[in-house]
Order: structure tokens, then C-alpha cells, then sequence
């Protein structure tokens, strides 16, 4: 039940293309789904996240759509740039006394010039 | 504002020697957590603690001890190191909890063990 699946492991897009990450949990005391990305030889850092009261949040050229009822959560890199280019891993969290997160396993995202 | 450090950033050690990861942070953060990275695993929880004193197991806690006698302060200690131990280590720290539950990683410490 604490487990976060997320796909593709890897993804190439194209310059100016969408590049969506997908991932889905198991428990629904989850109540925190961040987003973070991570560049060549540094560590992760929080990107965007959202709570289960709204379906989507957007900032920028990313947005975080969430699904309740699927237990499902995605991100979406609009008119992605190849400064994009980096490992992203979603996570879910909260619904008790601690601030652990679960990460799901990363996607490699590559986007071309 | 030094926020979240680890060292040594890089570390090579052999089998069945004892090796200490050091992490420390200056926002004095409740929560700090110590992750290992891998291909294909993403990242797994190995010890956090919610404060000084304070430290449970994560999800492959096996291989490592924590300690944590300061707040800023949360060491890794793999007391005999095995190969299957080399990784990427990240520290991170977190707020107190009911509040955001955003976590701050440190730049990580890659360990090789031969």
C-alpha cells in the first residue's frame, strides 16, 4: 500500500513538445503529491506539488493533474525546452504525524533540441 | 545561507570497513531523512528522524545506523560496508510537521565500496 508506480522510466521529446509523467499510489491517506526534478550531480528539489482538494495545478509550463478517484496524479511539461532535460520522480506523502515521502522510481526526460 | 551540506561528496572505501556520511543543515528543521539512490529504484528511505533523539526505520534500513544527538546534525554510519552498499546517499530535511511537507536534499554523497 505504500507503494508509488511511476512510467516511463524514460522519455525523449522534441523541442516545443509535451512530455507527460505518469504515476499512481496505492494509499488513500496520501494527502501531498510533489513533483521533483533532479539535474546531472545534484539533488533532487521540488518542482511542484498539489493536494488532493483540486485536480490540477499549474505553474508556468508545468502542471500537475490529479485523478481522486483513479488514484492517479501526472505531469505535464508544456513547450519543453531542452533545459528541461533531467530525471523527475513523483512522490506521495502526508496523512499522518510524519513528513515521509514515497518516491516513485524516475523518469529520465531528454528533450532534444 | 549554507542550508543543507554532506560530506565527503565523494567517498571510496572497502569491503567491511566502517564509513560515516555527514549531514548537516542550518534552518534547524525538525524532520531529516537519509535516502540512497539507485538505477531503477529511484529513491528508498533508509533512517529518518522527526528530531534530536528521535530516529525510525525506513524502508532498508539493514547495513546503516543513525544517531542523531543535534538538531543540524544526522550521520550515516555503515558499520561494515558490503557492495552492495555503493549508491548515491541524500540527506534532506523537512519543517515540522502540519505544515509544508516539502523536503530539501543536500547535494549527496556518492560511496563506492570495492
Amino acid at each position: 500500500q505504500q507503494q508509488v508506480k511511476q512510467s516511463p522510466q524514460s522519455l525523449i521529446v522534441q523541442k516545443g513538445g509535451i512530455s507527460i509523467i505518469n504515476c499512481a499510489y496505492e494509499n488513500t491517506a496520501f494527502d501531498y503529491f510533489p513533483w521533483y526534478q533532479q539535474f546531472p550531480g545534484k539533488g533532487p528539489a521540488l518542482l511542484i506539488a498539489i493536494r488532493p482538494d483540486v485536480s490540477e495545478k499549474k505553474e508556468g509550463r508545468f502542471t500537475i493533474s490529479f485523478n481522486k478517484s483513479a488514484k492517479q496524479f501526472s505531469l505535464h511539461i508544456m513547450d519543453s525546452q531542452p533545459g528541461d532535460s533531467a530525471t523527475y520522480f513523483c512522490a506521495a506523502g502526508g496523512g499522518g504525524a510524519t513528513n515521509k515521502l514515497i518516491f516513485g522510481t524516475g523518469t529520465l526526460l531528454a528533450v532534444q533540441p | 545561507d549554507a542550508g543543507i551540506t554532506q560530506s565527503p561528496r565523494y567517498k571510496i572505501t572497502e569491503t567491511g570497513r566502517q564509513v560515516t556520511l555527514m549531514c548537516h543543515q542550518t534552518w534547524s528543521h525538525s524532520y531529516m531523512f537519509w535516502y540512497r539512490q539507485d538505477l531503477g529504484h529511484g529513491l528508498r528511505l533508509i533512517y529518518y528522524s522527526a528530531a534530536a533523539d528521535i530516529t525510525d526505520k525506513g524502508e532498508v534500513p539493514d547495513g546503516y545506523v543513525v544517531s542523531r544527538s543535534k538538531t543540524e546534525n544526522f550521520p550515516l554510519t555503515l558499520e561494515s560496508a558490503t557492495r552492495s552498499q555503493t549508491s548515491v546517499y541524500f540527506c534532506a530535511s523537512s519543517k515540522s510537521p502540519g505544515g509544508s511537507y516539502e523536503q530539501y536534499f543536500g547535494p549527496g554523497t556518492r560511496l563506492t565500496v570495492t
